[in-house]
C-alpha cells in the first residue's frame, strides 16, 4: 500500500515568496502532524490534526506558518513572507486512530520523504 | 534544559561492536518512550518502543530508567548498514524528537 507522501519534494525560494506543501497521509489514517527538521536536529513538532481539526498548533514558529486539512485527508502547510530561517526539510507524518498527541495510546507515525525548503 | 538530550556523537565503531547509546528527557511525567532511525537524507521509522521492562528485538535492547530518566539503545554486533542517526523520542501528550546521535560503522 501507499505511504505517505509529500510534494513538491524539493523547493527553492526567494526570501519574501509564498510556498504551499502538500501532504497526503496513508489512506485512513485519521491523525496528521508537521514536523520542522533543521540541518543536524531532530524534527521538531509544529502541528497536529486529527481528521480536519487543528487541535495543537503550538509549534507553529510564527503567524506566517499556517496549516489546515479542509477534508481530513490532504493537509497542506503554508508559509508566507518566507525567510531564510525557514529553511529546512518539512517532514509530514500520520498514524492510526487514537494517535499521537491527545491520545492516552499511542500509535506508530509513518513519515513522508519530507519537502526541503530552501530560502535564497 | 532541553527536553530530551541526546549525545549527537558521531560514534565511529568497526563492524561487530557493540555501542550504546543513552537519552535523557526532562519531564517526569513523560509517558511512552521509542528509539526511531534516520537514514540520511531519508525520513525517520520506527525502530523500536522502549517499556519499562526493557526489551530487545534481535540484535537491539532497549531499557528505561524513569528515577534517573534516561533511556538506552544496545546495539550487539554491529553491521555496515546500522550507520545511521538514531533518534530518541519522548510522549508527553505531544511527541518530542531528540536531536539523534550519528552512528558509523566502519568495515
Amino acid at each position: 500500500g501507499a505511504g505517505v507522501s509529500q510534494s513538491p519534494r524539493y523547493k527553492v525560494a526567494k526570501r519574501g515568496q509564498d510556498v504551499a506543501l502538500r501532504c497526503d497521509p496513508i489512506s485512513g489514517h485519521v491523525s496528521l502532524f508537521w514536523y520542522q527538521q533543521a540541518l543536524g536536529q531532530g524534527p521538531e513538532f509544529l502541528t497536529y490534526f486529527q481528521n480536519e481539526a487543528q487541535l495543537d498548533k503550538s509549534g507553529l514558529p510564527s503567524d506566517r506558518f499556517f496549516a489546515e486539512r479542509p477534508e481530513g485527508s490532504v493537509s497542506t502547510l503554508k508559509i508566507q513572507r518566507t525567510q531564510q530561517e525557514d529553511s529546512a526539510v518539512y517532514l509530514c507524518a500520520s498514524s492510526s486512530i487514537l494517535a499521537g498527541a491527545m491520545s492516552g495510546s499511542y500509535n506508530e507515525q509513518f513519515f513522508g520523504p519530507g519537502t526541503r525548503l530552501t530560502v535564497l | 534544559r532541553k527536553e530530551v538530550e541526546q549525545d549527537p556523537g558521531p560514534f565511529n565503531v568497526p563492524e561487530g561492536a557493540t555501542v550504546a547509546f543513552n537519552c535523557t528527557y526532562s519531564n517526569s511525567a513523560s509517558q511512552s518512550f521509542f528509539w526511531y532511525r534516520q537514514d540520511c537524507r531519508k525520513e525517520p521509522k520506527l525502530l523500536m518502543s522502549v517499556y519499562s521492562s526493557g526489551n530487545e528485538d534481535g540484535r537491539f535492547t532497549a531499557q528505561l530508567n524513569r528515577a534517573s530518566q534516561y533511556i538506552s539503545l544496545l546495539i550487539r554486533d554491529s553491521k555496515l548498514s546500522d550507520s545511521a542517526t538514531y533518534l530518541c523520542v519522548v510522549r508527553y501528550q505531544k511527541v518530542t524528537f531528540g536531536t539523534g546521535t550519528k552512528l558509523q560503522v566502519i568495515p
